[in-house]
């Protein structure tokens, strides 16, 4: 069975900080695993996504992810945060036939002026 | 070109009715997922199609969630004798195959039971 654990349902930063959003994973198969976005009011968006190629993966909006096998992480980073940034970020694994995605339960991102 | 669409955008309903969610998933893409985001919480499996058969229902959280889907085209949840506890966004998902990775969203449904 494959799980996803987000730690944190609520981190705050000040406009300009580090971004680090947390997600270990089980999977008992290699994994694909997936951030996604969701804006106020909006649908899920794809921030980026790791299909065992390189293990550092870069997306949209300047955030990337590093996947590492030792600590079952997948965690969010972006150097420098924006106002626009503040959104709900969801962490996804995925790997069985059906290729369904199962969530974490979800992180929102505060950002101070 | 258009994205994965969804009607209605919300709907109230009183419990123990019958309500139907329709999903339009983007032109070409063989495969959809149906979600159930709760308040709060993160999206839950719900059932998936590959073409108009379901090899994975595992999700259904009870024999009141039914789904089809029309050939490659329009899927429709259908939840029976609708409860309180049914109250949620229900969101699709397609992508071009099942092996694709990559799924796009619809904006969902915001289902309430009064």
């Amino acid at each position: 069975a494959q799980s996803v654990t987000q730690l944190g349902s609520h981190v705050s930063v000040s406009e300009g900080a580090l971004v680090l959003l947390r997600c270990n994973y089980s999977s008992s198969v290699p994994p694909y695993l997936f951030w996604y976005v969701q804006y106020p009011n909006q649908g899920l968006q794809l921030l980026l996504k790791y299909t065992s190629a390189a293990t550092l993966v870069k997306g949209i909006n300047g955030f990337e992810a590093e996947f590492k096998k030792s600590e079952t992480s997948f965690h969010l980073t972006k150097p420098s945060a924006h106002m626009s940034d503040a959104a709900e970020y969801f962490c996804a694994v995925s790997r069985d036939s059906s290729y369904k995605l199962i969530f974490g339960s979800g992180t929102r991102l505060l950002v101070r002026p | 070109g258009a994205g994965v669409s969804q009607s209605p955008s919300n709907k109230v309903t009183e419990k123990g009715k019958d309500v139907e969610l329709r999903c339009d998933p983007i032109s070409g893409h063989t495969a959809l997922y149906w979600y159930r985001q709760r308040l709060g919480q993160g999206l839950e499996f719900l059932i998936y199609f590959q073409g108009n058969s379901a090899p994975d229902k595992s999700g259904l959280p009870s024999d009141r969630f039914s789904a089809e889907r029309t050939g490659e085209s329009v899927s429709t949840l259908t939840i029976q004798r609708t409860q309180q506890e049914d109250s949620a966004v229900y969101l699709c998902a397609s992508s071009l195959g099942v092996a694709s990775y990559e799924q796009y969203f619809g904006p969902g449904t915001r289902l309430t039971v009064t």
